[in-house]
């Protein structure tokens, strides 16, 4: 069974810029979620998508935002670029039936603000 | 306030030894705790896992220890191997509460040598 997939692996971009990243989860995977990965906070939820609905949201401001579709794939979508918003991203998608999950996760995108 | 910590940053063990990586939490909701393994570069990967009902988990060389009313659990990595050379994540969730988002430790750098 593939892994779970993320595009693209690097990005650099500046300033006031926006960014769209994206995941295809795990075949029969329902719950995609995303991490912000730095060396300060460590890693840290931004929000959780299940069948096409967001269901959990992490303490990040409204610049960031995501969707999932109906595949399951799902994207996220980072305004008005902060150099503070340098970071890995992370991907990491599960069944999320009723019983304990775990989650698997992508590789990450790599993202610098310049 | 962080509801998952990791007190040690590093551990460095000799092969063929014990690793012990240790991990404390605040929140007593959580009901599923998990280690993850990370290498640079990489995303995270799914080690083991352990529900709140258990005291115990076993999986080949790991094992996971969860002592509910300490609030603390363990990684044993027995024998330790030079490629276990990599830094593990302590994370917990509340899926009883739907709360299926991970809260992560900051991670201890394991080094086993040669």
């Amino acid at each position: 069974k593939a892994g779970v997939t993320q595009t693209p692996r690097y990005l650099i971009k500046t300033r006031g810029q926006q960014v769209t990243l994206s995941c295809s989860p795990i075949s029969g995977h329902r719950s995609v979620s995303w991490y912000q990965q730095t060396p300060g906070q460590g890693l840290q939820f931004l929000f959780e998508y299940f069948s096409e609905t967001q269901r959990n949201k992490g303490n990040f401001p409204g610049r960031f935002s995501g969707r999932q579709f109906s595949n399951s794939r799902s994207e996220m979508n980072v305004s008005t670029l902060e150099l503070g918003d340098s970071a890995l991203y992370l991907c990491a998608s599960s069944v999320r039936d009723s019983t304990y999950n775990e989650q698997f996760f992508g590789p990450g995108t790599r993202l610098t603000v310049l | 306030d962080q509801q998952v910590k990791q007190n040690s940053p590093s551990l460095s063990v000799q092969e063929g030894r014990i690793s012990i990586l240790n991990c404390d939490y605040t929140n007593s909701m959580f009901d599923y705790f998990l280690w993850y393994k990370k290498y640079p570069a990489e995303g995270p990967t799914f080690l083991i896992s352990i529900s709140s009902i258990k005291d115990k988990n076993e999986d080949g060389r790991f094992t996971v220890f969860l002592n509910k009313s300490a609030k603390h659990l363990s990684l044993h990595i027995v024998p330790s191997q030079p490629g276990d050379s990599a830094v593990y994540f302590c994370a917990a969730s509340d899926y009883g509460g739907s709360q299926g988002n991970l809260i992560f430790g900051k991670g201890t750098k394991l080094s086993v040598k040669p």
